[in-house]
């Protein structure tokens, strides 16, 4: 079993629907998880960080459910710029920042 | 400000070459990552440095060498290329005060074939 597993999609979406992207992480003792962004060919950059209380940042959203081991993130008003490759990023924490990367889920908005 | 930088951009070698790439950061960066991107596995961590002069072993160190003899540099290098080397590898750097919230920044890659 993958140490964390997203949905890799493709999700078609037209311009300005909502869609959300899961990810489940298997590491009970990871302490800190992020939602980085990655554009065809290009590096993955920092979306944002997933708190345990939730957080929004405009129009995005991450949740973070550390009993079921569970992240998401809820994207509003799709734009045609969010088209992406998003990934689900977990510190696993073995004493250094040990990042521990999805596979990546695939959004494709559309006008 | 020119963050994360990687040389070379692409590169195709033959089989049992060897071959050195190299990271630089301007961030005043403690750690610094090597990951490859293969399709269908996520990236993964090849070796790591966590201060000047330190390397460690991450996930898939075999085939693999790095040096971290200046801060801002990290390189990674492959002694016998071999066709399953092929993939696109990142380096990265973070600034190694909080192991919970650092940001890590990546380059912006190099796609290395190995016919």
């Amino acid at each position: 079993r993958k140490e964390v597993e997203q949905d890799p999609g493709p999700f078609n979406v037209p311009e300005g629907a909502t869609v959300a992207f899961n990810c489940t992480y298997s590491n009970s003792a990871s302490q800190s998880f992020f939602w980085y962004r990655q554009d065809c060919r290009k590096e993955p950059k920092l979306l944002m960080s997933v708190y345990s209380s939730g957080n929004e940042d405009g129009r995005f959203t991450a949740q973070l459910n550390r009993a079921s081991q569970y992240i998401s993130l809820l994207i509003r008003d799709s734009k045609l710029s969010d088209s992406a490759t998003y990934l689900c990023v977990v510190n696993s924490d073995t004493g250094f920042q040990k990042l521990v990367f999805g596979t990546g889920t695939r959004l494709l908005v559309s006008p | 400000n020119a963050g994360v930088t990687q040389t070379p951009k692409f590169r195709v070698l033959k089989t049992g070459q060897s071959m050195t790439l190299l990271c630089a950061q301007d961030m005043n960066h403690e750690y610094m990552y090597w990951y490859r991107q293969d399709p269908g596995m996520g990236l993964r961590l090849i070796h790591y440095s966590v201060g000047e002069g330190t390397t460690a072993k991450g996930e898939v160190p075999d085939g693999y060498n790095v040096s971290r003899l200046k801060k801002q540099n990290f390189l990674l290098g492959l002694e016998s290329a071999a066709p399953s080397q092929t993939s696109v590898y990142f380096c990265a750097s973070s600034g190694g005060s909080d192991r919970f919230t650092d940001t890590q920044y990546f380059g912006p890659g190099t796609r290395l074939t190995v016919l």
